[in-house]
This record gives C-alpha cells, structure tokens and sequence, in this order.
C-alpha cells in the first residue's frame, strides 16, 4: 500500500515556542490531507482538510491562526503549532487519500503519528 | 450525516477464543466503512473495508466483517485471538462532505488479550 511519513515522531517543546510537523506521501501524490488529533485514551478528531496550492478547511472549533497548515506541494502538507502551552499536548496525525476508480474506493493511509509534550 | 457507534469501549477476551468487536452505522447513503488498528503510540493501520461489494469482508491477520444492511452494522470478528492484537480498533464511515471524503471514526474499543 501507500506511505505516508509523519516527521518527527515525538517532540518536546517549551511553552510558547512553535512546533512545525511534517507530512509526507512517498509514493503518490495527495492533494488533500488530513490532520487529526487525538487525546489520550480517546478517538481521533478531525483539525482541518489541507488543500494542495489553496487554504486549509478547518473544522469547527479549531483555531486557524493556533494550528497553520500549510500544502505546498503534492506529497507535503505541514501543520505548525504557534506559540504552544501545555494544553496542546496530543497525539497530532495526518491522512493522506489515494484515490481509486471511485470515489468509494478511495482509502486513506495514515503517518505514524507525532507525540507532542509542551512543557 | 455518517456516523458509526462502537458498542463496547473495552473488550477482553483469552488468548485462543474468538473476538468480536460491534460497529452499528448510520448513513444516508450505501456507506463505505473501515476498521482501522492502533497499537500504543501508532499510525493506524488498515484491516478491511467494505465498498459495495461483497458483504462478507477479509482482511489482513485473519480479521473478517459482515456488512447487514438490515442491522445497520458492520462488526469485526476474528476466530482466534492471539496477544498481538491487543490494540485498539476504530470503525470509520466515509462522509462525502464540502467535496472531500472526510473518515468519520468511532470512539474506538480497546481490545485486551489474557492468557
């Protein structure tokens, strides 16, 4: 199947410093990506649909100017945490679509996730 | 609106005894649905899918899922389990939405294998 790498896998950063994650499709090329965050114990919850060469679309809740996605080319999408506090420690993962045929064939291939502390 | 409610936040079952794990749906249309496992600090990695196939689903590492349109379900069985899968599992509807296929998970059931 598709690859997708997330980078890095874990960080830990001081409160108010900004934290860029990566998101790669190695073998295909994704125009829309995914960005998910998940709390400890709990499912994962959509941040916002990143769009190569346009505006990421964020889902509601979310704040824009905290959590900036960037989708500069076909197979990278960054999502960049601004001035961190604590509170946004998560498990952040991002998706990538390989599309088939149809669109009820296309599946999603996921990075291996990055822990981040804030401290 | 897609959805999908996992019946069981925990299940706990022996070492060589079958698995089940329930996924109920909800969807306005035929939906495509997923499980997706998740070992401790992992991506996610998928098993099956259903697509409007075949209702009866295979996946990888033995794991099989019917799709009953009657029942609006779509659980995850496995005849044996072993410790390896002791992970967490996520049933995901397709929600066609603003032009994207957005997944839509469940809460997920962390599943638990003793010896």
């Amino acid at each position: 199947g598709a690859v997708v790498s997330q980078h890095p896998s874990w960080v830990i950063c001081k409160s108010g410093t900004s934290v860029k994650i990566e998101c790669r499709s190695l073998d295909f090329q994704a125009t829309t990506m995914f960005w998910y965050r998940q709390f400890p114990k709990q499912s994962l919850m959509l941040m916002a649909t990143s769009n190569e060469g346009s505006k990421a679309t964020y889902e509601q809740g979310v704040e824009k100017d905290k959590f900036l996605i960037n989708h500069a080319s076909l197979t990278l999408s960054t999502l960049t945490v601004t001035s961190a506090h604590p509170e946004d420690s998560s498990f952040y993962i991002c998706s990538a679509n390989q599309k088939g045929p149809t669109p009820l064939n296309t599946e999603a291939f996921f990075g291996q996730g990055t822990r981040l502390t804030v401290v | 609106a897609q959805s999908v409610t996992q019946l069981d936040s925990h299940v706990s079952v022996s070492e060589g005894t079958p698995v089940l794990l329930r996924c109920n749906y909800s969807s306005s249309y035929s939906p495509s649905l997923f499980w997706y496992v998740q070992h401790p600090n992992k991506g996610l990695q998928l098993l099956l899918k259903y697509t409007s196939a075949a209702t009866l689903v295979k996946g990888i590492n033995g794991f099989e899922a019917e799709f009953k349109k009657s029942e609006t379900s779509f659980h995850l069985t496995k005849p044996s389990a072993h410790m390896s899968v002791a992970a967490e599992y996520f049933c995901v509807v397709i929600s066609h939405s603003g032009g994207y296929n957005k997944l839509i998970f469940g809460a997920g059931t962390r599943l638990a294998v003793h010896p």
